[in-house]
């Protein structure tokens, strides 16, 4: 069975340019999350859909952070304009709710350098 | 408020020997708690999974503890191993539609591992 899946894995690009990061979630998985890692912290979930609706996005700065999840399946997740600030990795995780354990997989993530 | 705090920050250990990281929670109404190990340049991958009636579980050389009432947790590693070094991860779920800002599961930080030969 394919895990979550990210592209791309790097990604280096100049303050002030666009970006958007692609994942594809488990097959099957309603539920699709992103979320911001820093260097030596947890992941911080940005945005999380339950089939197509984004059913948690208090924590995505809207300003400049966007994502969408059409169909329900895969999702792009995009920045504009990148600041240097948002130099991260960012993680793909899907699970499928209702399950008994709510597990959550990862995808290997996506490390952004703004410069 | 819900937090995950987790000790120590980092630790080295060689190779052979063992190890036990420390995770408080403060998260209510508690569902379930994880470990997560992580790699330098992966996504994290799941080690264990505890409800609140169980107090311990084993996954290969990993066992997990949870104490409901202490609200704490440890994962002990047994005769570690080079492969061993990454980060580990504990994550607290709260109850399903319980609200917040962060959805329902709290990270912490991670223990980073560095295990020598």
């Amino acid at each position: 069975e394919a895990g979550v899946v990210q592209s791309p894995r790097y990604k280096i690009i100049e303050k002030k340019q666009p970006v958007a990061f692609w994942c594809n979630p488990i097959s099957g998985h309603n539920t699709l999350y992103w979320y911001l890692q820093n260097l030596g912290q947890g992941p911080e979930l940005l945005i999380r859909y339950e089939n197509e609706e984004a059913v948690d996005d208090s924590q995505l700065p809207k300003d400049r952070f966007s994502a969408e999840r059409l169909k329900g399946v895969d999702s792009t997740l995009k920045i504009q304009p990148a600041e240097l600030g948002d130099s991260a990795v960012y993680l793909c995780a899907s699970s499928l709710e209702g399950g008994s354990s709510y597990e959550q997989y990862f995808g290997p993530g996506t490390r952004l350098t703004v410069t | 408020k819900n937090q995950v705090e987790q000790s120590p920050q980092s630790l080295i250990i060689l190779e052979g020997k063992n190890c036990t990281l420390q995770c408080n929670y403060t998260v209510s109404p508690f569902s379930n708690l994880r470990w997560y190990k992580q790699d330098t340049g992966r996504g994290p991958v799941s080690l264990t999974i505890m409800t609140f009636s169980e107090n311990t579980k084993s996954n290969g050389r990993y066992t997990a503890t949870l104490d409901a009432d202490t609200k704490q947790s440890s994962l002990h590693i047994t005769a570690s191993q080079l492969s061993d070094s990454a980060s580990y991860i504990c994550v607290v779920r709260f109850e399903k539609n319980y609200g917040g800002s962060q959805g329902n599961l709290i990270f912490g930080k991670g223990t980073k591992l560095s295990v020598k030969p």
